[in-house]
């Protein structure tokens, strides 16, 4: 089956550092891919939407200039949160969509990131 | 905008038996996917069961299979022979056909009683 890797699972940083996440989609080709916040015990909060070769579109409330997003091939989307704080702690969830109109979303395992 | 509606919070039930999660959704849209994901404890999001907007036969898979009622916008799971490893949280999920976003439920938490 469709197969979605994110890296790191988890990170630890400093506060004021810049955090990367990476997402691929290892078997297959992934036109959008979706960046997800989730608190615990909580659902998955949609933060942005990539397009493979465009500027993604951030949900309400989300910072673009906090949580930059790239999507620059068909296999690979970054989650850079800059200057990171406490309140970014979380876990986030990245998940991409085959190019079918039905595909589902597959997902990566999440990343914990605890600020400090 | 889409919104998705999980009623129940926590559930639980006893190995073996069969227990249904609610969820409720609010579109305008005619055509469009449902979802129901399973989240266990690893927090790996798995696909359970998917539902095509336009079929009117009910998504089946194995154990589970789903009740889908468009015209009251309703899209339950059915869990039979509920299992240990079926303890895990459950995210109702609808997508639209355009712009491929999925929007999801806030989860009901099931716990499998041995």
């Amino acid at each position: 089956g469709a197969v979605v890797s994110q890296h790191p699972s988890w990170v630890i940083c400093k506060s004021g550092t810049s955090v990367k996440i990476e997402c691929r989609s290892l078997d297959f080709q992934a036109t959008t891919m979706f960046w997800y916040r989730q608190f615990p015990k909580q659902s998955l909060m949609l933060m942005a939407t990539s397009n493979e070769g465009s500027k993604a579109t951030y949900e309400q409330g989300v910072e673009k200039d906090k949580f930059l997003i790239n999507h620059a091939s068909l296999t690979l989307s970054t989650l850079t949160v800059t200057s990171a704080h406490p309140e970014d702690s979380s876990f986030y969830i990245c998940s991409a969509k085959g190019t079918s109109t039905n595909s589902p979303l597959h997902f990566g395992n999440g990343t914990r990131l605890t600020v400090t | 905008a889409q919104t998705v509606t999980q009623s129940q919070p926590e559930m639980s039930v006893q190995e073996a038996e069969t227990v249904t999660l609610s969820c409720t959704y609010d579109t305008s849209e005619n055509n469009y996917y449902l979802f129901w994901y399973k989240q266990p404890p690893s927090r790996q999001m798995i696909l359970v069961i998917r539902q095509e907007a336009y079929k009117q036969q009910n998504a089946t898979e194995n154990r589970f299979s789903v009740n889908f009622q468009k015209a009251a916008k309703s899209f339950s799971l059915k869990i039979s022979d509920s299992q240990l490893g079926d303890t895990a949280m459950y995210f109702c999920a609808f997508m639209k056909l355009t712009g491929n976003q999925f929007y999801f439920g806030t989860g009901t938490s099931l716990t499998v009683i041995p």
